[in-house]
C-alpha cells in the first residue's frame, strides 16, 4: 500500500545510546518532515526536508540530526539519547507542488529513553 | 511555539449528536487543515481549507474559517462511535519560506458514546 513507512515501531534506549529512526515514502513526494508528539503538546516540528538534497531545522531540533538519503528516505538520528527525548515520533511527507493537499503521516515510532 | 489553540480540550457526546471543535491561530495563513488521530496511530488528513475560503464540506464534516478572527471550526454531524479520536487543527503560514510546514494545535479529544 502506498504511504509512509516508519521503523522501528517501538524502541527503548538507555541514556547516552544512539539510534536512527527510518522513514520511507513511496508517493514520489518532494517534502518530508519529522515531528515529535508529547502529551498535551500537540506535534512539534523537529526537522524537515523541502526537497531532495536539502534539510532545515524546525521548532525543536536540538539533540537530533537528519539525513535525506534520497527522494524516498528521510532518517532521524539521536546521537546521545536523553530522557527528554522520550516521545512518539512521526514522519510525514507531501507533494510540494500541490500546496492545497494535506500531509501523509506514518504510524509513528514510540521511543522511551531510560 | 504552538500556532493553534483548540477548544474544547475534551468533548464527550452521544452517538447521533453533532460535535463542534474550535481552533484559533496567531499568524496569517496559507491554509488550515484538520487531522484525526485514533489512539496509538498516525494522523489522517481530513480536510483542508484555503485562506480565501470561508466554508468547506466533506461528507459529514463541515469546516469554517474566519481569517478576521483567526479561527476555524470543525463540525462533525450525526457522530458515530467510530469518530472517537483526537482531532488536530494545523496551519501553514503565509509567506514563501514556509515550505508547507504545518504548525499544530494541542488537539481535542472526542469521545462518542454508543
Amino acid at each position: 500500500n502506498a504511504g509512509v513507512t516508519q521503523t522501528p515501531k517501538f524502541q527503548v534506549l538507555k541514556t547516552g545510546q544512539s539510534m536512527t529512526l527510518q522513514c520511507a515514502q513511496d508517493m514520489n513526494h518532494n517534502s518530508m518532515y519529522w515531528y515529535r508528539q508529547d502529551p498535551g503538546m500537540g506535534l512539534r516540528l523537529i526537522y524537515y526536508s523541502a526537497s531532495e538534497g536539502t534539510t532545515d531545522k524546525g521548532e525543536v531540533p536540538n539533540g537530533y540530526n537528519v539525513s535525506r538519503l534520497n527522494k524516498r528516505e528521510f532518517s532521524l538520528r539521536l546521537e546521545s539519547a536523553a530522557p527528554s527525548q522520550t516521545s512518539v515520533y512521526f514522519c510525514a511527507s507531501r507533494d510540494r507542488g500541490r500546496v492545497n493537499y494535506g500531509y501523509t503521516f506514518g504510524s509513528g515510532t514510540r521511543l522511551t529513553v531510560v | 511555539s504552538q500556532q493553534g489553540e483548540e477548544d474544547p480540550q475534551a468533548l464527550s457526546i452521544q452517538e447521533g449528536e453533532n460535535a463542534t471543535m474550535n481552533c484559533s491561530y496567531k499568524t496569517s495563513i496559507n491554509n488550515l487543515q484538520w487531522y484525526r488521530q485514533n489512539s496509538g496511530r498516525g494522523l489522517v488528513h481530513l480536510i483542508l481549507i484555503r485562506s480565501n475560503e470561508r466554508e468547506k464540506h466533506s461528507g459529514r464534516l463541515r469546516v469554517t474559517l474566519d481569517t478576521s478572527k483567526k479561527s476555524s471550526s470543525l463540525l462533525i454531524t450525526a457522530s458515530r462511535a467510530a469518530d472517537t479520536a483526537s482531532y488536530f487543527c494545523a496551519t501553514v503560514r503565509a509567506g514563501g519560506t514556509s515550505y508547507g510546514k504545518l504548525t499544530f494545535g494541542q488537539g481535542t479529544i472526542l469521545t462518542v458514546h454508543p
